[in-house]
């Protein structure tokens, strides 16, 4: 079915380690986003991109990289993890016209740091 | 900046009661679109409605109404006779035009249905 895929969907780290989460979409979106929830705290937008290549900032960047090298794919990068970062982390995506159709979510990771 | 409020963190509700979730929100732009989302104990995002800033008409489907009011910056949710399967968070979401079409998220409310 088509939809936005998150890979891994748990995942425990211990501090300092590194990892990568995956996104891939396949509706041939435009727009990508990375968000983290926390209990709370609602979602809050780590990344976000508006086409293969580009990454900017959300409200919440710091201890996160990303890259969008195809325009299907948009990964978050944690490169020394934190136990600040034990979060639900959600990707979307979405249409530059966002249309009908809103966004569409991943199924979430739930990460762990320890 | 554009700011999402949901003031009730949680509600209790007796089943078949009515109960409505509020939604303020704050933005500088004149086109602009609201979400309802609701999150499941099962973790997943459900979309459940899109509304632009240009359409304040009311939206009742099935159980679920919504009330956009404008002139109060607010978007509101009720649902009639409330279920059990009622029982979730409940997000409200704001996305400006241009910069990405981001979305903003409000807090949440969470909703417990009992019998």
């Amino acid at each position: 079915n088509a939809g936005v895929t998150q890979t891994p969907k748990f995942r425990v780290l211990k501090t300092g380690q590194s990892m990568t989460l995956l996104c891939a979409q396949d509706m041939n979106h435009e727009y990508m986003y990375w968000y983290r929830q926390d209990p709370g705290m609602g979602l809050r937008l780590i990344h976000y991109s508006v086409g293969e290549g580009t990454t900017a900032k959300g409200e919440v960047p710091d201890g996160y990289n990303v890259s969008r090298l195809k325009k299907q794919n948009f990964l978050l990068g944690l490169e020394s993890a934190a136990p600040s970062q034990t979060s639900v982390y959600f990707c979307a995506s979405s249409l530059r016209d966002r249309g009908s159709y809103g966004y569409t979510f991943g199924s979430g990771t739930r990460l762990t740091v320890v | 900046a554009q700011k999402v409020t949901q003031a009730q963190t949680e509600i209790s509700v007796v089943e078949k009661e009515d109960v409505t979730l509020d939604c303020v929100y704050e933005t500088r732009d004149t086109t602009y679109y609201l979400f309802w989302y609701k999150q499941p104990p099962s973790g997943e995002l459900v979309f459940l409605i899109r509304r632009n800033s240009f359409d304040e008409q009311n939206e009742i489907s099935g159980r679920y109404s919504w009330n956009f009011q404008k002139s109060t910056s607010s978007f509101n949710f009720t649902i009639t006779a409330s279920q059990v399967v009622d029982s979730a968070v409940y997000f409200c979401a704001l996305s400006e035009t241009g910069g990405g079409n981001k979305l903003t998220f409000g807090t949440g409310t969470q909703l417990k249905v009992e019998l």
